[in-house]
Formats: structure tokens, C-alpha cells, sequence
């Protein structure tokens, strides 16, 4: 059975750091990517980073690129998000999401429980 | 980026009739879109991927079509569980992106 377990969440004031975890199980942690999903309270979702299934390739949003950066350790089976630079905006429950490639297209076929993020002073 | 655009917002459909909802991308997706329900206080899960494949233990009420820009979910007769928040998501090009979700609600 796939499990995503997320964890590292918090109240951070602007300009801070947090790092996110994500404990994954039930698969093969170096054959999907992953990624990381976020929803601000209230609103809808927003993709905010993927890493490929060896973590050889990353990708960001531009909202976050610069400030964010995912990795994963294999030996670990986990995935983080290190976020700096928090500003007000970054406030969301972010999801460890499992990404699942085919040959035509992807798909987020597992999700985690989220973790929430706040920022304020 | 790709901007994704669900239509209506809101659907107020009674049970047992058909939901239909709409997903316009602002340039080609082929068929790399994939649909999500979400409940509230619960995390999203997949419905539909590849634009009409159903995942994994999907009812058969839920079904996708489209390809291009212009793509459809139709949950054929709404039943209680149903009522939910969809979301179309475009895989192909980066940034990914998501469409703002239609809200499906008891009428």
C-alpha cells in the first residue's frame, strides 16, 4: 500500500526557513518522481515543485524558484522541500504528491495529507 | 504558462442527474490532462488520467474526453459522494498548472 506521510510544517515568520519531509512507502522510491502541491486556505490547488525519480532533475514554479528546493533521499525513502525566504503568500497546506509517468502523459496518483505552512509575524 | 480555465465555478445539480464540466486550456495540451476530486477537509485524489483513462477503483459514472484544449468530465448520475470540488491539471508543458476547480453542489 502507498503511504505519504508529511511532516515539518508550521508557524514561520516572513523571511524564515522550514524544511518539509515526506516519508513515502509502498513503491519503489526511485522509479516515480515526486512532488510537492500546495492550496492556501480556501483556494485551489498550485503546483510547486517536481523531482525526478533519482533526483537528477527538478523543477519550480516561478513563484517559488529561487527560495524552494526539493530533493529526496533515496536511502531514506523521503522527500523534502527546503523553503526560504517565506513570505505571507507561501501560506498553504502543501501535499507530497507521487507522479506517476506513462507513456503519453503523467499523473498525481497518490497524495499525502498535507502539512501546513503558516507565515505571519 | 499554460492557463487552465473550469467551467461553471459552481454546478448545483440535483442526485441521480448528470454533471457536466468543462476545462479550456490556453494552448494545446494534447491529451496530457488529468482530472482530481476534492472533499472537504480531505486531499485530492485522481479520477481521470491521459484525458479519459479512469484510475484505479474510478466508478464508471466518472468519464473524460477531449484532447487539444478543450476537455469535458461527466459524472453521468451525481450521487451523494460526489458532491466535491473538480480540478483539471495539464501535464505536458512547465510550469504545470491547475484550473481554479468547479464546485459541484447539491441543488
Amino acid at each position: 500500500e502507498v503511504q505519504l506521510v508529511e511532516s515539518g510544517g508550521g508557524l514561520v515568520q516572513p523571511g524564515g526557513s522550514l524544511r518539509l519531509s515526506c516519508s513515502a512507502s509502498g513503491f519503489t522510491f526511485t522509479t516515480y518522481a515526486m512532488d510537492w502541491v500546495r492550496q492556501a486556505p480556501g483556494k485551489g490547488l498550485e503546483w510547486v515543485s517536481t523531482i525526478s525519480g533519482t533526483g537528477g532533475d527538478t523543477y519550480y514554479a516561478d513563484s517559488v524558484r529561487g527560495r524552494f528546493t526539493i530533493s529526496k533521499d533515496i536511502s531514506k525513502n523521503t522527500l523534502y522541500l527546503q523553503m526560504d525566504s517565506l513570505r505571507a503568500e507561501d501560506t498553504a497546506l502543501y501535499y507530497c504528491v507521487k507522479d506517476t509517468c506513462g507513456s503519453t502523459s503523467c499523473r498525481f496518483d497518490y497524495w499525502g495529507q498535507g502539512t501546513l505552512v503558516t507565515v505571519s509575524p | 504558462e499554460i492557463v487552465m480555465t473550469q467551467s461553471p465555478a459552481t454546478l448545483s445539480v440535483s442526485p441521480g442527474e448528470r454533471a457536466t464540466l468543462s476545462c479550456r486550456a490556453s494552448q494545446s495540451v494534447d491529451t496530457n490532462l488529468a482530472w482530481y476530486q476534492q472533499k472537504p477537509g480531505h486531499s485530492p485524489c485522481l479520477l481521470i488520467y491521459d484525458a479519459s483513462t479512469r484510475a484505479t477503483d474510478i466508478p464508471a459514472r466518472f468519464s473524460g474526453s477531449g484532447s487539444g484544449t478543450e476537455f469535458t468530465l461527466t459524472i453521468s448520475s451525481l450521487q451523494s459522494e460526489d458532491f466535491a470540488v473538480y480540478y483539471c491539471h495539464q501535464h505536458k508543458h512547465w510550469p504545470r498548472t491547475f484550473g481554479q476547480g468547479t464546485k459541484v453542489e447539491i441543488k
